[in-house]
């Protein structure tokens, strides 16, 4: 069945580093392909999203795109702040069942 | 506008007894999901709804748990009786039909159960 891969946690960066969060799927059709964010205390919410093949996702200094051919959906940032501490959940979007499936998720912890 | 407003934020009981999570979805959203986070893990579906029927609830443990949307604004999901590994945060989240090419959920905070 379809699925979704994340990198393992904890991810610590020093302010100011450069992220990558991996993220590769398993999935008959195409696709859609999200990341979600979880800051502290809060629910989950749309970070971006990129909705066919070589479409790039971006929000708020955050990037991703959409690699058919890798199977790949990484979450990358040249800049991180101390804000950005939170869980990252890669998710894609079943064509026709309209049935999201989570990774695991990856937190991420910046140190100033 | 108001987002998805779920409770109660935290509940501890004991194994074998019942509890029961309420949501409120954003006003106009038709579908409404409930999922299970264990810690460490993602969201896993639980049951989702369109309007008031239900689309998918092959994943709900139906022996113990129970789900509806009456009138198909807010839901409430109740367990009975608690196993210790349904501890976990149950989340709540709404789209609306248009949102299913865009892909949009938008959750609730989520209410987290410990079964001792």
């Amino acid at each position: 069945g379809d699925s979704v891969t994340q990198m393992e946690g904890p991810v610590t960066l020093s302010e100011e580093a450069f992220l990558t969060i991996n993220c590769t799927y398993t999935a008959t059709g195409y696709p859609s392909l999200f990341w979600y964010v979880q800051y502290p205390g809060e629910g989950l919410q749309l970070l971006l999203k990129a909705t066919k093949a070589d479409d790039k996702g971006s929000n708020k200094g955050f990037e991703a795109t959409y690699r058919k051919e890798t199977t790949s959906f990484h979450l990358e940032k040249g800049s991180v702040q101390v804000s950005d501490s939170a869980v990252y959940f890669c998710a894609l979007l079943q064509t026709g069942t309209y049935k999201y499936i989570f990774g695991t998720g990856t937190r991420l912890k910046v140190l100033a | 506008e108001a987002g998805v407003a779920q409770s109660p934020r935290y509940k501890i009981i004991e194994k074998r007894q019942s509890v029961a999570f309420w949501c409120n979805p954003i006003s106009g959203h038709a579908t409404l999901y409930w999922y299970q986070q264990i810690l460490g893990q993602g969201p896993k579906l639980l049951i989702q709804f369109q309007n008031n029927g239900v689309v998918d609830d092959s994943q709900l443990p139906k022996d113990r748990f129970s789900a509806e949307r009456l009138k198909g604004v807010d839901s409430t999901l109740k367990i009975q009786p608690a196993k210790l590994e349904d501890s976990a945060v149950y989340l709540c989240a709404s789209s609306q039909d248009r949102d299913r090419d865009t892909g949009e959920l938008f959750f609730g905070e989520g209410s987290r159960l410990t079964v001792l």
